[in-house]
């Protein structure tokens, strides 16, 4: 156990849809990223926060935002959810950037 | 864009046998990250290598750096079924973004 929950473990939508997943950091971790893996496109690196304020983007859709609230627990909004937006989404956090970073278990987000 | 490629795609080998994987960048490395991920998993943190020639070890995992050639090799030694897994590597392109190889998948049997 990584000590970096993710809820929910797997969601089923349509498309159009908007979701909101949920990450929260190992205690103490100031750090949040999150990525998204599919087949084809392996593991793609989202976003990062670091304290509430987002430090890096990386691949992410303009339909995706995120935040991180005072609390450290993090957010991922998807909207206008399309087929190619299923993917598993993992977050993950660690103290410091760049440093050792724990992943959580993922959500498996499919959209039919 | 930094890009990195891992090879072999997809690796089985017999339970004992001795197994290296490779991640080449296309750009210098400022630190190499391995992690291991078991199907439809998160990821674990193997190892992270920052310096040119840098070699760390973790049980029978070996990993080093060679900044040279923008390479990183993982060897294992005497594989285990536990050993078994996807092995992916990830590198920090001094842009503040992290990016991921495309992943080896390892079977052993035994």
């Amino acid at each position: 156990d990584s000590g970096v929950t993710q809820t929910p473990k797997h969601l089923i939508t349509a498309t159009g849809q908007r979701v909101t997943l949920r990450c929260s950091p190992r205690s103490g971790d100031l750090s949040v990223y999150w990525y998204q893996q599919s087949l084809d496109q392996g593991l793609q690196f989202l976003i990062h926060y670091y304290n509430g304020e987002e430090r890096a983007k990386g691949n992410i859709l303009e339909r995706f935002s995120a935040q991180q609230f005072p609390d450290l627990h993090s957010e991922l909004n998807l909207s206008s959810l399309e087929l190619g937006d299923s993917a598993l989404y993992f977050c993950a956090s660690s103290s410091v950037w760049l440093n050792e970073q724990f992943f959580g278990p993922g959500t498996r987000l499919t959209v039919l | 864009s930094q890009e990195l490629e891992q090879s072999p795609q997809s690796l089985i080998v017999q339970e004992g046998k001795n197994l290296t994987i490779n991640c080449t960048s296309s750009k210098t490395l400022y630190g190499l990250y391995w992690y291991k991920q078991k199907y439809g998993e998160g990821l674990i943190f193997l190892m992270m290598l920052q310096k040119g020639g840098e070699e760390k070890s973790h049980e029978k995992i070996t990993a080093k750096l060679d900044e040279k050639k923008q390479q990183s090799s993982l060897h294992i030694t005497a594989s285990q079924p536990s050993h078994a897994g996807i092995y992916l590597c990830g590198a920090d392109p001094n842009t503040d973004k992290l990016i991921f190889g495309t992943g080896t998948r390892l079977q052993v049997f035994p």
